[in-house]
């Protein structure tokens, strides 16, 4: 059964820099694309990108300015960098898995607030 | 990125039939069959339901069905259950490499 788990700072200030994990188990990591994707609290689900096991991406281009997502082969992880965050970063982000073109399983999901 | 429109909410009995649309562009929906569909229960992350338009994943009741036309996409929930008050978004594959998602819809089983 795959299994997803992320962590990271849940709390950060304007203009930090938000950093997410992702762990991957029993996922056949090397297989597919990895990605994340955020949820603002009361509101839609947006893709933020994604990255294959050799580190190629793809990002939303209204936050390709922004994001840096790198992976760790010999641990199955891959990570996830917002930088210059706002209060309208403030979301619930997942990590995911792509299979195809769509995507199968979800991270738990990790509440990241900017405030100062 | 292009925008994908859903209905706010949509609402039905117990047993009847609800459909949500998802209408974006020829580029996103219209240029490709990869709109998935998910369902969100609050406080849970999203479930895939329905895959490359018409495909439901194992384990995915049949009551859930896909469908497209032209550049609108649409989810099909026959016979309604109250396990299927939540929300709903449909995404789809709009080329170089991104995907986007809808508004999101609440679906309401009275």
């Amino acid at each position: 059964q795959v299994q997803l788990q992320q962590w990271g700072a849940g709390l950060l200030k304007p203009s930090e820099t938000l950093s997410l994990t992702c762990a991957v188990y029993d996922g056949s990591f090397s297989d597919y694309y990895w990605t994340w994707i955020r949820q603002p609290p009361g509101k839609g689900l947006e893709w933020i990108g994604e990255i294959s096991h050799s580190g190629n991406t793809n990002y939303n281009p209204s936050l390709k300015s922004r994001v840096t997502m790198s992976v760790d082969t010999s641990k199955n992880h891959f990570s996830l960098r917002l930088s210059s965050v706002t209060a309208a970063d403030t979301a619930v982000y997942y990590c995911a898995r792509e299979n195809g073109f769509s995507i199968d399983y979800w991270g738990q999901g990790t509440l990241v607030t900017v405030s100062s | 990125q292009s925008a994908l429109t859903q209905p706010r909410s949509v609402s039905g009995s117990l047993g009847q039939s609800v459909t949500i649309s998802c209408t974006g562009t020829a580029s996103a929906v219209g240029g490709y069959n990869y709109v998935s569909w998910y369902q969100q229960h609050p406080g849970n992350a999203p479930k895939l339901m329905i895959y490359d338009v018409y495909y439901r994943p194992s384990g995915v009741p049949d009551r859930f069905s896909g469908s497209k036309s032209g550049n609108t996409a649409s989810l099909t929930i026959s016979g309604l259950q109250a396990e299927d008050e939540a929300d709903y978004y449909c995404c789809s594959y709009e080329g170089i490499y991104t995907y986007v998602f809808a508004t999101g819809t609440q679906v309401t089983v009275l």
